[in-house]
Formats: structure tokens, C-alpha cells, sequence
């Protein structure tokens, strides 16, 4: 069956370190991968997006890796801050039979990141 | 709008009620989601529309739980005969539908609690 599996529930780190958040899945084979933020009591909101052909995407101190062969992708976050503590999601969308992308995006369970002053 | 709306944004109801919760999209967005969140817990897909496409509703825990949308625009979410583990933030989401890019934006979500 799919599934995503994002590395750990929680991840606690000293603010100015790099936080790296890893996103595990099976039987996909998907075109793209997002990352979402999630604040307590909000939804999520989109940061990234990565394409198949892509290995890396940066955005200002985040940066995404995709490897299709490991099926991994790695969410990181460069001199981190305490504003940066917040949910983590990964995101696939799947493909059926044919190869062709469909809507419905699956989420991973979400890694809680806390930055430490 | 300039984003997603979702109301009621808190519902408190006894077991065995009917609820509805709504979700206006951002305006021309085609595709609409909802997804369900336990305490604590990931996103649950429930049902996904797009366009004038059968929905999707491979994510409906059970018969009890319906989503219409109207017009291609208003979504309702209908929980009949409310059960307690029914108890969770049900969020909705939009997108416009991009061949292979389907970024969603999402509401601030409807907290359901069933006593």
C-alpha cells in the first residue's frame, strides 16, 4: 500500500543549527513533493515544491532535496530561528495505473520542529 | 475571497446530531479538499473535487459523512449521526488545477467537538 513516512515526530534543535527533516515513501511514483508549515491552530501553508527531474530547490534558508531512487525527499532549514518551530508536512500526489497525476495529495503525519534560543 | 473560509470555526454538538461545515474557496479555484485532523495527527484526506468531475471520496470514513459542492464554488460537509470520534479539526483546502502542481491553500479549519 502507499505511504509516507515523515522521519520523526519531534526534532529539537539550538537556534543558528541546521534542522534536516526527512520524507520516506512507497509505492508512489510522483511527478512532485510539496512541504507545508503548520502552525498551532492554523492550517497549512505551502513552502515548497520539488518536480521529479529536479534534486534540489531552494527558497531563501530552505532548502528541498528529491531523490526518486532512494524515495526520499530532505527538508532543510539553514540558521534556524525560534520562528521557525512549527509542524512540517510533506505532501505527494499520486499517480494512477497509466502514469497520469491525479488530485489528491496525501500528507505525511508532520514533523514538530522546536528551535531552542 | 482573498483566502479559504471555513465556518463554523468552532462547533460543539451532543452525539447522534447532524452537522454541517462550510468551506468557501478562493475564488476560481477549481479543485476543492477536505481533510479531517485527530489531535495530535497528520492530515486525513476525505473527499476531493474538481471542476465538474465525479468527486473523489475515497477518504469518507463512512457512510455518515457526505460533501457536496455547489455551483463549483461552496462545499458543505455533512456529518450525520455525530459520534465522538468524529472529534477533530476538519480542514478545507483549494487549488487551481495546474497539470502536475496542485499547491493548496488552505482555511484555518473548523474545530468539531462531539459530547
Amino acid at each position: 500500500s502507499q505511504k509516507i513516512e515523515q522521519n520523526s515526530e519531534a526534532l529539537n534543535i539550538q537556534e543558528g543549527k541546521t534542522a534536516t527533516l526527512t520524507c520516506n515513501y512507497t509505492n508512489y511514483s510522483p511527478a512532485y513533493l510539496q512541504w507545508y508549515r503548520q502552525d498551532p491552530g492554523r492550517g497549512p501553508v505551502f513552502l515548497l515544491l520539488i518536480r521529479e527531474n529536479e534534486k534540489e530547490k531552494r527558497k531563501e534558508r530552505l532548502k528541498v532535496t528529491f531523490d526518486t531512487t532512494l524515495k526520499q525527499s530532505l527538508f532543510h532549514i539553514t540558521a534556524s530561528q525560534p520562528a521557525d518551530s512549527a509542524t512540517y508536512l510533506c505532501a505527494l500526489i499520486g499517480t494512477n495505473a497509466g502514469g497520469t497525476s491525479y488530485g489528491k495529495l496525501t500528507f505525511g503525519q508532520g514533523t514538530i520542529l522546536t528551535v531552542h534560543p | 475571497g482573498a483566502g479559504v473560509s471555513q465556518s463554523p470555526s468552532n462547533k460543539v454538538t451532543e452525539k447522534g446530531k447532524d452537522v454541517e461545515l462550510r468551506c468557501d474557496p478562493i475564488s476560481g479555484h477549481t479543485a476543492l479538499y477536505w481533510y479531517r485532523q485527530s489531535l495530535g495527527q497528520g492530515l486525513e484526506f476525505l473527499i476531493y473535487f474538481q471542476g465538474n468531475s465525479a468527486p473523489d471520496k475515497s477518504g469518507l470514513p463512512s457512510d455518515r459523512f457526505s460533501a457536496e459542492r455547489t455551483g463549483g464554488s461552496v462545499s458543505t460537509l455533512t456529518i450525520q449521526r455525530t459520534q465522538q470520534e468524529d472529534s477533530a479539526v476538519y480542514l478545507c483546502a483549494s487549488s487551481e488545477r495546474r497539470i502536475g502542481a496542485n499547491v493548496l491553500t488552505f482555511g484555518a479549519g473548523s474545530r468539531l467537538t462531539v459530547l
